[in-house]
């Protein structure tokens, strides 16, 4: 069974840093590509970028490129968001995702559960 | 950049009615690499159809994916009472990969 399971909810200050976790098992994980969507509050999704495991080639939507940082570290299964500056304007529940095998850039056939992130003064 | 364009932005029906939903796309999408979501109230989003028309590993024949180019539906054939959520469209051609569509909300009349 596929599961990825997201580090849990985060309370930050503006200005601050953050590295977000997403755990995969029960596939190859290096086989797969593997993204961020975003979902400000009361909003709809937004992609953020993806990563592919087996040789990092990592991809970013044009309005988030600089202002986060995907990576994934294939000895533990495990993908990574984060932020060097955070802002108020990044407050939003971010969904990990596994990207249908076949396809670059892929659909996401399974999901973590979510991590809330919120930033505040 | 490749906006996609959802409606209605409410459907109101009735369990056993049919839900037609729309997606139309700024531009043509490569190999109608065009995806649906749903998702409910607290949960994260679940894969629906895919390549426009292919449903997803485990989900229902009631749910149907059509279209190509610029102009797509997904079709709910008879609401079960579980299939009441918010709908997204997704496009994942070179252009501007990942967009998605700003959602339809399907709910209980």
């Amino acid at each position: 069974e596929v599961q990825l399971v997201q580090s849990g909810a985060e309370v930050k200050k503006p200005g601050e840093s953050l590295k977000i976790s997403c755990k995969a098992s029960g596939y190859t994980f290096s086989s797969h590509w593997i993204g961020w969507v975003r979902q400000m509050p009361e909003k709809g999704l937004e992609w953020v970028g993806i990563i592919y495991p087996g040789d990092s080639d990592t991809r970013y939507s044009p309005s988030l490129q600089g202002q986060v940082t995907i990576s994934a570290d294939k000895s533990i299964s495990t993908a990574y968001l984060q932020w060097r500056s955070l802002k108020a304007s990044d407050t939003a529940m971010y969904y990990c995702a596994r990207g249908l095998r076949g396809h670059t850039p892929p659909p996401f056939d399974d999901w973590g559960q979510g991590t809330l992130v919120t930033v505040s003064s | 950049e490749i906006v996609l364009t959802q409606s209605p932005g409410t459907l109101s029906l009735s369990p056993g009615e049919r839900a037609t939903l729309s997606c139309r796309a700024s531009q043509s999408i490569s190999s109608n690499y065009l995806a649906w979501y749903q998702q409910k109230p607290g949960q994260a989003p679940r894969l629906l159809i895919y390549d426009a028309s292919s449903r997803a590993t485990g989900i229902p024949d009631r749910f149907s994916g059509s279209g190509s180019a610029t102009d797509f539906t997904l079709t709910i054939s008879r609401l079960e009472p579980e299939d009441f959520a918010v709908y997204y469209c997704q496009q994942y051609g070179r252009s501007s990969p990942g967009a998605f569509g700003q959602g339809t909300k399907v709910e209980i009349k």
